[in-house]
């Protein structure tokens, strides 16, 4: 079975700083993994995925993650962190040999950026 | 390229009652999903479809709901005899077969359940 386990509910960061937000998954199979931001009262936008191509993966709005297969990682982060960004941040996974199955969120990190 | 859409975004009811959610996703994907948001938790898997073929069934999904999508287009999601856990933000998504996954996700309709 796989699962995604996100490390802190809440993360708070000023207006600037580095923004690390964290995600370890646990799959038998090679996975496929994402990042989704979802804004208050709204629908989960993608903010960019992992397919095997490269370890390091470039999204939206200055986001990044970098897949790390030793420490079943795939952290989320952005250099300097604007006012904008303050939203749920969701790490997910699903199976690359069965693709187009369903996705397994894990329980979300709420960033807050503070002025 | 119109989006997922998702109707009604709110809706409130008594217990007891039957409610019915509609999804319209992007026109040429294949693959419709519904999933299940309760606060301060992820979405939990509920259901998906290929065409009009209903392939998985979480066992979140009880006989109290159903989902259909007939022509392979809209999908719609049935709660019948609701009950005030089934409140919840409900979510559609939707992909193209062969991609690598990446599912398009709708604003969500709101139940809550009085």
């Amino acid at each position: 079975a796989q699962s995604v386990t996100q490390l802190g509910s809440h993360v708070s960061v000023s207006e600037g700083a580095l923004v690390l937000l964290r995600c370890n998954y646990s799959s038998s199979v090679p996975p496929y993994l994402f990042w989704y931001v979802q804004y208050p009262n709204q629908g989960l936008q993608l903010l960019l995925k992992y397919t095997s191509a490269a370890t390091l993966v470039k999204g939206i709005n200055g986001f990044e993650a970098e897949f790390k297969k030793s420490e079943t990682s795939f952290h989320l982060t952005k250099p300097s962190a604007h006012m904008s960004d303050a939203a749920e941040y969701f790490c997910a996974v699903s199976d690359q040999a069965n693709r187009d199955d369903k996705i397994i969120f894990g329980k979300g990190t709420r960033l807050h950026i503070l002025p | 390229d119109t989006g997922v859409s998702q109707n009604p975004r709110h809706k409130i009811t008594k217990r007891g009652q039957n409610v019915t959610f509609r999804c319209d996703p992007i026109s040429e994907h294949n693959r419709l999903y519904w999933y299940r948001q309760t606060l301060g938790q992820g979405p939990e898997f509920l259901t998906y479809f290929q065409n009009e073929a209903q392939l998985e069934k979480s066992r979140l999904l009880s006989d109290r709901f159903s989902a259909e999508r007939p022509k392979g287009s809209f999908s719609t999601l049935e709660i019948q005899r609701t009950e005030q856990g089934d409140s919840a933000m409900y979510l559609c998504a939707s992909s193209f077969v062969g991609g690598y996954n990446e599912q398009f996700f709708g604003p969500g309709t709101r139940l809550t359940v009085l």
